[in-house]
């Protein structure tokens, strides 16, 4: 499985946007995005996946790089309850395909 | 409400005891598997099925048994549980196999062995 990176920490004030990065220069054509979250005592979530271009839901929202290496979710106005450990997860699509979680980015919010 | 419930949500056993760990889902979804979930080592995928009577090892199957003879279930067996599976288990569910598939887990099940 082609592996991401991410910072293991993030700190962001309440209401604020927060933007949580994630390298996979090893990314292949037919991998897709995935983000999921992981809030105190609660099993993982799925956020939001993409391909290629931008994406958008009512959690958040997921920048693609031109070149695919990177991207970033982006929280537009953080709350208490976002406080989760973030993970950013490559997918491809095969019978087998199963979702590896790296150790995540843990996000504190702050009043 | 579309959902994975698993039971018990904590357990604390001994060693060498038989258990089950039930897992159920409402959504009609092939595709099954268990995590387990440890401090340092994130998510861990134990076993995993693609439809009924289907399953097959994950990256650390040692220990654990599991069968899956309808599609909504998908139990996790411990035949002789050790100290060393004391974790937090997560059972999950999604469609297919798609690379868009949404993935649904569990609240999961706090494991204790003595």
């Amino acid at each position: 499985d082609a592996k991401t990176t991410q910072p293991n920490s993030m700190e962001s004030n309440e209401e604020e946007p927060v933007h949580l990065p994630c390298n996979h220069s090893t990314i292949s054509g037919t991998d897709y995005i995935h983000w999921y979250r992981q809030l105190p005592s609660q099993g993982p979530e799925y956020v939001i996946h993409g391909l290629t271009s931008n994406v958008n839901n009512r959690m958040a929202s997921l920048a693609i790089a031109e070149d695919r290496k990177s991207s970033t979710l982006i929280l537009h106005r953080a709350t208490l309850r976002d406080a989760a450990v973030y993970y950013c997860i490559l997918r491809t699509t095969g019978t087998a395909s199963k979702l590896t979680f790296g150790t995540g980015t843990r996000l504190q919010v702050t009043l | 409400e579309a959902q994975v419930t698993q039971n018990p949500r904590y357990l604390i056993t001994v060693t060498g005891k038989k258990l089950t760990v039930t897992c159920s889902q409402n959504m009609n979804h092939e595709y099954m598997s268990w995590y387990r979930q440890d401090p340092g080592l994130g998510l861990r995928q134990i076993y995993y099925s693609m439809n009924v009577e289907v399953t097959d090892k994950g990256d650390v199957p040692e220990g654990y048994k599991v069968s899956r003879k309808e599609k909504r279930n998908f139990p996790l067996i411990l035949e002789s549980p050790s100290p060393n599976q004391t974790s937090l288990y997560f059972c999950a569910s999604r469609h297919g196999q798609g690379g868009t598939d949404t993935q649904y887990f569990g609240p999961g099940t706090r494991l204790t062995v003595l």
